[in-house]
């Protein structure tokens, strides 16, 4: 079925380090948003790219819409011990309905 | 501005005991409710959504029943816990009439059956 999926499901990093977080989606989109969610915690929403090829910068995270709208990546410049947590992309799939991709989860050693 | 509760932050029940998790909306009317669960280290898994009072839908076969009793309330209850039920419930909220829009979550409730 129609779905979103990201790679990779973890990802280990030395702090310092640059980290990138995939999501690919089976349809076209008419947007991608993207969660964090630390650990212990909820998801929060960090942003929405909606235009193909949009990139969209926050600090030291870098967000990009693919052109055919079918995938995007997060990217974080230099990681932080306050990066740590798992990433979720999400985009409207069947009738509309936001669906989330399986996240990525990402540990940071100092 | 909008805020979203959810209570208990944690509970331990039994197998085969009841269960009700209460989620509230405050500063918005009419939004679009929705349930989650999410096992440890896992992604969100999606239980059921409303678009409004009364109206409920399913995505899973589950032990599970949701109900929304009024515009800003959703209860997440079932009549006898299965140890699979254990998990992180999450409530969230959308703007009504567009379900692809950013969802908002509460805090969530920790569930432990054992």
């Amino acid at each position: 079925g129609q779905q979103v999926m990201q790679i990779p499901q973890y990802q280990h990093v030395q702090e310092g380090e640059d980290f990138t977080t995939y999501c690919n989606s089976s349809t076209t989109l008419s947007n991608i948003q993207w969660y964090k969610q630390r650990p212990g915690g909820h998801p929060v929403f960090l942003i929405q790219l909606v235009k193909s090829g949009e990139v969209k910068k926050q600090k030291r995270l870098t967000f990009q819409f693919g052109e055919a709208k079918k995938n995007s990546s997060l990217h974080i410049t230099a990681t932080q011990t306050t990066d740590v947590g798992t990433y979720f992309c999400a985009g409207p799939i069947a009738g509309n309905m936001l669906t989330f991709g399986g996240g990525t989860r990402l540990m940071v050693k100092p | 501005s909008q805020t979203i509760h959810q209570w208990p932050a944690t509970l331990v029940q039994p197998v085969g005991s009841p269960l009700s998790l209460e989620c509230t909306v405050e500063g918005t009317s009419n939004p679009n409710l929705y349930w989650y669960r999410q096992a440890a280290g896992r992604g969100l898994q999606l239980l059921f959504y409303s678009v409004g009072i009364g109206q409920i839908s399913s995505e899973v076969p589950q032990n599970l029943s949701a109900s929304r009793p009024q515009d800003r309330q959703f209860i997440l209850s079932s009549k006898k816990l299965l140890l699979s039920d254990s998990g992180f419930y999450l409530c969230a909220w959308s703007k009504l009439f567009n379900r692809a829009d950013t969802q908002y979550f509460g805090p969530g409730t920790r569930l432990t059956v054992l």
